[in-house]
């Protein structure tokens, strides 16, 4: 059964480092784009960026300075490290399986349940 | 403030039929597929409609999409009280070479 579940630390200090996995079970995570997807409580979501499992990396321009996204295809794990939080980056961290590589059918048709991350001192 | 721009809500009696519009530019729904999403509150977001209007796998046919120019529209016929979620539209901006998100529809059921 395919699935994708985030893990990682559930508060962080403004300043620090937010670092969330994503572990991929069912399938190799080969030959797709995976990404990630934030909302902070009650509002809508935003697309963090994405990664091809040989490293290749898109990023929302707005976070691009702070996030980094990487791939370890021998784990089938998907990394997020986002750099300098503050209580702004308080929300939701979803990862989703995102489009073949090569095709433009541009979609999230797999998504994880999601992670609770609060930025607070 | 949202690149993708919907309306904040949405409501309409059981039975009834929704539209839920997404207007953009010709940097993402004018030139790149549009894509759908339902989230429940408290739930992860699923995806609907694909490829501006192919329903994903065992989403009912009562769902549908089309796009025209730079307006993306999500029709719902015979509404359920199980639909009221919140909707969303998102579209690859080839400017900004990123996925962007409209802000959301809440659709109310009444």
């Amino acid at each position: 059964q395919f699935q994708l579940q985030e893990s990682g630390p559930g508060l962080v200090k403004p300043s620090g480092t937010l670092s969330l996995t994503c572990t991929v079970s069912g399938a190799s995570i080969t030959s797709y784009w995976w990404n990630w997807v934030r909302q902070p409580p009650g509002k809508g979501l935003e697309w963090i960026g994405e990664v091809y499992h040989t490293g290749g990396t898109k990023y929302n321009p707005s976070l691009v300075s702070r996030a980094t996204i990487s791939a370890d295809k021998s784990k089938s794990q998907l990394s997020l490290r986002l750099s300098s939080v503050t209580a702004a980056d308080t929300a939701v961290y979803y990862c989703a399986r995102g489009h073949q590589k090569g095709s433009n059918s541009r979609k999230f048709d797999f998504w994880g349940q999601g992670i609770l991350v609060a930025v607070s001192s | 403030q949202s690149v993708l721009t919907q309306p904040p809500s949405v409501s309409s009696a059981p039975g009834q039929r929704v539209t839920i519009s997404c207007s953009g530019s010709t940097s993402d729904i004018g030139n790149n597929y549009v894509s759908w999403y339902q989230q429940v509150p408290g739930t992860a977001p699923k995806l609907l409609i694909y490829d501006n209007n192919k329903r994903a796998s065992r989403i009912p046919d009562r769902f549908s999409a089309s796009t025209s120019g730079t307006l993306a529209t999500l029709d719902i016929t015979g509404l359920q009280t199980g639909d009221e979620a919140d909707y969303y539209c998102v579209a690859w901006h080839s400017r900004l070479s990123a996925m962007v998100f409209g802000g959301g529809t809440r659709l109310t059921v009444l």
